[in-house]
């Protein structure tokens, strides 16, 4: 079955750099890729999907690179604030009209330091 | 609109009594997922109900769990004979039919002592 990993586990940057968290797939069926964001004590929140037909998404601060070729997704935050630390996992699933099953990382917890 | 409800946040239970978790998905939600999550395992999925059916239990453990969906406006895991091992945090997601994306409740974290 799908098997993702997630790296870096653990991520510290400094106030208005950018930080990148990448996560590879390993099934080439993968048709749907998300980044949710957990809050200490809190659920996950979405904060960007793609499907397989999209490269590169932006929005609000936020990109979204999908390199099919390599299974690679990345989320890079530019000019990240200390409102930005939290745990953020990838997500990816086949999509397929029966298979909802959303597949995730490890889970990258990610300090902004002022 | 209030997102998907999970409740109680918070429950504690004793080694071998029973625990149900409540979750209303967001209304229109036609799907509605379980998932588990702890520091060791990560999130792992549990169940999936689309239109109250259930669809895929696959993650769901084959003794002591189970799930139901009685109508659309709540769905219900429960844990008979709860375990240490049990102990985690249950989250509750709910999706329409149209689109991938998952949205979460804040989650019930279950401490068994």
């Amino acid at each position: 079955g799908e098997q993702v990993e997630q790296r870096p586990p653990h991520l510290s940057v400094r106030e208005g750099d950018s930080a990148i968290i990448i996560c590879t797939y390993t099934d080439s069926a993968t048709a749907y890729f998300s980044w949710y964001k957990q809050e200490a004590g809190a659920g996950l929140q979405l904060l960007m999907s793609v499907l397989s037909n999209v490269d590169r998404k932006e929005e609000q601060g936020l990109t979204v690179l999908l390199n099919k070729k390599d299974k690679r997704l990345s989320l890079n935050l530019t000019a990240a604030h200390p409102g930005d630390s939290a745990v953020y996992f990838c997500a990816v699933s086949a999509a397929s009209s029966g298979s909802w099953q959303l597949i995730f990382g490890s889970g990258t917890q990610l300090t902004v330091m002022p | 609109n209030a997102g998907v409800i999970q409740t109680p946040r918070h429950k504690v239970t004793g080694k071998g009594q029973e625990a149900t978790l409540w979750c209303e998905p967001i209304s229109g939600h036609s799907a509605v997922f379980w998932y588990r999550q702890t520091i060791v395992q990560g999130l792992e999925f549990l169940t999936y109900f689309r239109n109250q059916a259930p669809i895929d239990d696959s993650g769901m453990p084959k003794e002591r769990f189970s799930a139901q969906m009685p109508n659309q406006s709540h769905s219900t895991l429960k844990i008979q004979s709860t375990q240490p091992q049990d102990s985690a945090v249950y989250l509750c997601a709910s999706s329409s039919l149209s689109q991938n994306t998952l949205y979460f409740g804040a989650g019930t974290r279950l401490s068994v002592l």
